[in-house]
């Protein structure tokens, strides 16, 4: 079973570009979380969707920052304009309702880098 | 709101050295409490977990026992290896359930010298 898959995984942009990155959950999962990690900040929450519909957008920094979930299988996160802070690696990750607690499985990440 | 804190890194050991972070958490109710590794240049994954008090988390040698009194969840491992070099975070559910979202330590890197 593929795990959750990111692209790209490596984007370098120039300030002011628009920038989207993807994601494609685990089939059958019904949560998807947005990180973004830098060295500075750590490991940040931006936005979390149940069943395709966003849940708490709390951790969106500002409003450069959108992300949609059009169907089960597929999610963006779009920045525009970036800036040269947005600079992190991306992590998206899915889980699914159980019972108990179930684990947070993460892709590998999209290291993004705004000149 | 919920937090969580890890000892501060990073963290340098020898192999075969014994292995121990500290993770306390503050949270209203009963969260669940996990340990999630980062190896270089990859994503999260779970290392252990525990759903209630007492519980012992266990997986590749390494272990971390919910202790509601000291609301602590510290990470041990008796004798490490260079392949556990990676950044560790501890982190809580603060739901009884389901797939909620979770709170992060800033994490511990940690390096072992062969």
């Amino acid at each position: 079973d593929a795990g959750v898959i990111q692209s790209p995984r490596h984007e370098v942009t120039e300030m002011g570009q628009e920038v989207t990155l993807r994601c494609k959950p685990i089939s059958g999962h019904d949560y998807l979380f947005w990180y973004r990690q830098t060295m500075m900040r750590g490991l940040e929450l931006l936005i979390y969707f149940n069943n395709n519909v966003p849940i708490d957008d709390s951790g969106m920094p500002e409003d450069r920052f959108s992300a949609k979930m059009p169907n089960a299988s597929f999610s963006t996160l779009k920045i525009q304009p970036s800036e040269p802070r947005d600079s992190a690696v991306y992590f998206c990750a899915s889980s699914r309702q159980g019972i108990v607690y179930n684990e947070q499985f993460f892709g590998p990440g999209t290291r993004l880098t705004v000149l | 709101g919920d937090s969580v804190t890890q000892m501060e890194g990073p963290v340098t050991l020898s192999e075969e050295a014994f292995l121990t972070i500290n993770c306390t958490y503050t949270a209203t109710g009963y969260p669940s409490l996990f340990w999630y590794v980062q190896y270089p240049g990859e994503g999260l994954q779970l290392l252990l977990k525990a759903t209630k008090a007492d519980d012992k988390g266990s997986n590749k040698g390494f272990e971390a026992t919910y202790r509601k009194e000291t609301t602590s969840f510290h990470l041990e491992k008796g004798s490490v290896q260079v392949s556990d070099s990676a950044v560790y975070f501890c982190a809580l559910s603060g739901h009884p359930q389901g797939a909620q979202k979770l709170v992060f330590g800033q994490g511990t890197r940690l390096t072992i010298n062969p």
